[in-house]
């Protein structure tokens, strides 16, 4: 079964900081791995996904993701946190772009002035 | 802009009532899932139409059933209801084939009282 863990409820983190949130996975074979982000009222919006190739993967609004096979994570970076980042994240895994996703049960992202 | 929408925004049921969300995918896309977000959780795979034909479903009881029509819209419906039942729930619509990623609509907030 797959399944997603995402250590960090909620995060905060000042303007201008830089971000790292986590995610591991349990998958049974080569995950399609997926980033989120979902604003108050929203649904959600792909950063950035992996599925194969170079490991370290960047998406829209500045983000990036890390892939480590042995350490089944996908972590999610940002160099500097802007105010408009506050929301929620969450990771997905599944076995295609189009296929059922499990998804981790978010973190919450406050960013402060 | 994602093309994705889904109605009504906001519902209110009694507990025993009888619900139908209304989705309608992107244009030229094939594929459409649903999602359960209970509130604090990340969303839960519900189910997936291809070609109007049920593609894979979830952890949940047949009291929750679809449709997909010819032009690739969906409905979710919900016997029964069940206070549970409250949450705010997402379609995704996709092409399958490929490396398309799924669109997702803003959502219909539940509520079961």
């Amino acid at each position: 079964a797959q399944s997603v863990t995402q250590p960090d409820i909620h995060i905060t983190v000042s303007e201008g900081a830089s971000l790292e949130l986590r995610c591991n996975y349990s998958y049974g074979a080569t995950p399609y791995l997926f980033w989120y982000v979902q604003s108050p009222g929203q649904g959600l919006q792909l950063l950035l996904k992996y599925f194969s190739g170079d490991t370290l993967v960047q998406g829209i609004k500045g983000f990036e993701a890390e892939f480590k096979r042995s350490q089944s994570s996908f972590n999610l970076r940002k160099p500097s946190v802007h105010w408009s980042d506050a929301a929620e994240y969450f990771c997905a895994v599944g076995a295609n772009t189009a296929s059922k996703l499990t998804f981790g049960t978010g973190t919450r992202l406050q960013v402060t002035l | 802009e994602t093309g994705v929408t889904q109605s009504p925004t906001h519902l209110i049921k009694t507990r025993g009532q009888q619900v139908t969300l209304r989705c309608s995918s992107q244009s030229g896309h094939n594929t459409v899932s649903w999602y359960q977000q209970a509130l604090g959780q990340g969303p839960q795979f519900i189910f997936q139409y291809y070609r109007e034909e049920e593609n894979g479903r979830g952890n949940f009881p047949p009291r929750f059933s679809g449709l997909q029509f010819p032009n690739y819209s969906s409905e979710l419906n919900v016997n029964a209801l069940e206070l549970d039942d409250s949450a705010l729930y997402l379609c995704a619509s996709s092409h399958s084939g490929g490396n398309y990623e799924q669109y997702f609509g803003p959502g219909t907030r539940l509520t079961v009282t």
